[in-house]
């Protein structure tokens, strides 16, 4: 079975404060990928990064960092020194074998100025 | 990667009746998705369109009530029929990105569809 879990369904944070979102999956396919995309207020989904699972190298993007780990079956993502302008929601999603993605149920994050 | 265009953006409906969605994207692509997003909730794909042949729907969703059209390899509409207050959702496309190491599914902007 495919599953996406994200167990913060809200975060909220001040301003320049580092915030980690957590996602843990479930797959039973040896080639998978692992993506992250944030949805602002206004509702489009964007694309952020994706991840295939032979690749753990985690990366830093600006602001921006991401630590995949096989192991524990977790792809986090963490802000640091998080801005207003990174408030929406964020989804972790998995796509295996077939082309269908499963999605995290989101989590909402608020950075309060 | 690719540049999907998707309208409306947003529409209030009455009961009963239907909306088409357009989907049109700057590239050719294989496959096109069209998922639905209910208020609060995640992302739930509702079919997959292939150019040339009929979609292929996940389960839970039916072709009499989101019919989906794919003319060509740029283009794709979903349809929303006999539409009820339980179908207020966004509606989003989704392409499958260009080749490469970062490349990642591109969603339209989404349709906000409120029935009442």
């Amino acid at each position: 079975a495919q599953k996406v879990t994200q167990a913060q369904t809200e975060i909220s944070v001040v301003e320049k404060e580092d915030v980690t979102l957590d996602c843990v999956y479930e797959t039973r396919d040896t080639t998978y990928y692992l993506f992250w995309y944030k949805q602002p207020p206004s509702g489009e989904l964007v694309f952020l990064i994706r991840r295939n699972s032979f690749d753990e190298q985690n990366e830093i993007s600006g602001r921006y960092s991401w630590n995949f780990q096989k192991s524990t079956s977790s792809f986090n993502f963490t802000i640091t020194a998080s801005q207003v302008v990174d408030s929406a929601v964020y989804f972790c999603a998995l796509s295996g074998s077939g082309n269908q993605f499963y999605f995290g149920t989101g989590t909402s994050l608020t950075v309060i100025p | 990667s690719a540049v999907i265009s998707q309208k409306p953006s947003r529409d209030i409906c009455q009961r009963g009746t239907s909306l088409t969605i357009q989907c049109q994207v700057d590239s050719q692509v294989t496959m096109m998705f069209w998922y639905r997003q209910q208020p609060g909730q995640s992302l739930t794909l509702i079919a997959t369109a292939n150019q040339g042949s009929e979609a292929t729907y996940e389960s839970g969703f039916v072709i009499d009530k989101f019919p989906i059209s794919r003319p060509n390899l740029t283009f794709s509409t979903l349809t929303v029929s006999n539409m009820s207050p339980e179908d207020s959702s966004i509606y989003l496309c989704s392409v499958e990105g260009a080749e490469g190491r970062d490349y990642g599914y591109t969603f339209g902007s989404g349709t906000r569809l409120t029935v009442v």
